[in-house]
């Protein structure tokens, strides 16, 4: 049992070009979550998703893309990074939105946008 | 909206006990989870509180007040490892119950 495995650690990234960050878990929760995590600032929401299909925007979503085709997997897309988005990016699920189920975190991604 | 208040960071000594204090304002409440998060590593769940009321696992406790938006975890019998990141979520209703993070506490346990 895996738990909440994200991909790559680490990346670094010129102004204007595009990744993908991968995301999975293999412990059927219907909830999954992108946050950044910058100094002074707190976890912030960036993008959510209830279900496979299902998806909405959290409190920064400017500049980031998502997609629920399946259960298990949730990639954050940056169309054109900039140097704005370096930060530490998690992602998390739960087994659902609304009751006591508490987030499982990945280890995280270190993003670097020069 | 949500705003969650946490004081910064705190210095206590090994085998004390530390109180790590959370305020919050929400249009709704529906719970609020403590986590732990170690420098460089993600964070992971130590508490859940819904109700009013003390919640002990172990060394550590959580209380809540919802009429005074109010919740601190203790830390007991502190150890070396318990220096981190200690941080309060509020869920809300509506809007999918999503989870606003405070900017986290840091502990430093000195011996």
């Amino acid at each position: 049992n895996a738990g909440v495995t994200q991909t790559p650690k680490f990346q670094v990234l010129k102004t204007g070009q595009s990744m993908t960050l991968q995301c999975a878990q293999d412990m059927n929760h219907e909830y999954m979550s992108w946050y950044r995590q910058d100094p002074g600032m707190g976890l912030r929401l960036i993008h959510y998703s209830v279900g496979a299909g299902i998806t909405d925007q959290g409190e920064v979503p400017n500049g980031y893309n998502v997609s629920r085709s399946t259960t298990e997997d949730f990639p954050l897309r940056l169309l054109s990074a900039a140097p704005s988005q370096t930060s530490v990016y998690f992602c998390a699920s739960s087994y659902s939105a609304g009751d006591n189920s508490p987030l499982h975190f990945g280890n995280g991604t270190r993003l670097t946008v020069t | 909206g949500q705003n969650i208040d946490q004081p910064t960071e705190m210095t206590a000594t090994e085998g004390a006990i530390v109180q790590i204090n959370c305020t919050y304002q929400t249009s709704g409440f529906n719970g609020l989870f403590w986590y732990q998060q170690h420098a460089g590593e993600a964070p992971t769940f130590l508490s859940y509180n819904v109700l009013d009321g003390l919640e002990e696992k172990g060394r550590f406790s959580s209380f809540l007040s919802r009429s005074k938006g109010y919740s601190y975890l203790l830390l007991k019998e502190l150890q070396m490892k318990d220096s981190a990141s200690y941080l309060c979520a509020v869920r809300a209703l509506g809007g999918n119950n999503r989870l606003a993070f405070g900017k986290g506490n840091q502990v430093v346990v000195i011996p």
